[in-house]
């Protein structure tokens, strides 16, 4: 069974710290995706990766995927208040029919103040 | 102009009651989902239809039925609730699932609490 693991679960920080979050399995998926969830609405896509060794930046947060694609981070430089949420990443898996779906990380739950 | 929308935001309940959970995409897309988020903030697919047809069902209990009248519309009727489904449930839709660049666009999602 894959399983996609984050961490930290949770992570509390100032206005301005710089800090990573990691995704990691044991398997390795064909990409990886990124999502942000605030609370009460649903997760938004952030980022796609796709190729071992990829980086990507999107403004302040910078994605990874590990050479062997079956790990990612995301690094959020100086970060700030409307960094605030639950971020999620997610991989493609097939079931029994061939049908693709997404499998979920636990999350980490980030909190900045002020 | 919501690209996918949710009813009811909030659904409070007892036991053994019966409810539906109705979404809508307006994004064109071919297929949609029904996910469940527990407590903690797990998110597990239930449900995909892909242009009105099931395409995988997440082994959910006989009392979750999902149906899509059309490809714009997933709805979700629960028989005989029981405490265990609270949870949120979220609809999302995407267009080409098989891509790796897929984009799965979420609705606000639904707190049901069963009492």
């Amino acid at each position: 069974t894959q399983l996609l693991e984050q961490s930290p679960q949770f992570l509390s920080i100032q206005e301005g710290e710089n800090l990573t979050v990691y995704c990691n399995s044991s398997s390795v998926f064909s990409s990886l995706q990124w999502y942000r969830q605030e609370p009460g609405e649903g997760p938004v896509l952030l980022v796609t990766v796709v190729t071992g060794g990829e980086v990507k930046k999107l403004k302040r947060l910078t994605f990874q995927f590990g050479d062997a694609r079956k790990d990612s981070s995301l690094h959020i430089t100086a970060a700030q208040p409307g960094d605030t949420g639950l971020y999620l990443c997610a991989g493609p898996t097939y079931n029994a029919g061939n049908n693709r779906k997404l499998i979920w990380g636990l999350g980490t739950s980030l909190a900045v103040n002020p | 102009d919501t690209a996918v929308s949710q009813t009811p935001k909030y659904l409070v309940t007892q036991m053994g009651n019966d409810k539906s959970i109705k979404c809508e995409q307006n994004l064109g897309h071919d297929t949609m989902y029904w996910y469940k988020q527990d407590s903690k903030k797990f998110l597990k697919i239930m449900f995909s239809y892909n242009n009105k047809e099931l395409i995988i069902n997440e082994t959910v209990p006989n009392r979750f039925s999902p149906k899509s009248p059309d490809k714009a519309h997933l709805n979700l009727h629960i028989n005989s609730l029981e405490l265990g489904d609270s949870a949120v449930y979220f609809c999302a839709s995407s267009q080409d699932p098989y891509s790796s660049y897929n984009e799965q666009f979420f609705g606000p999602g639904t707190r049901l609490t069963v009492l």
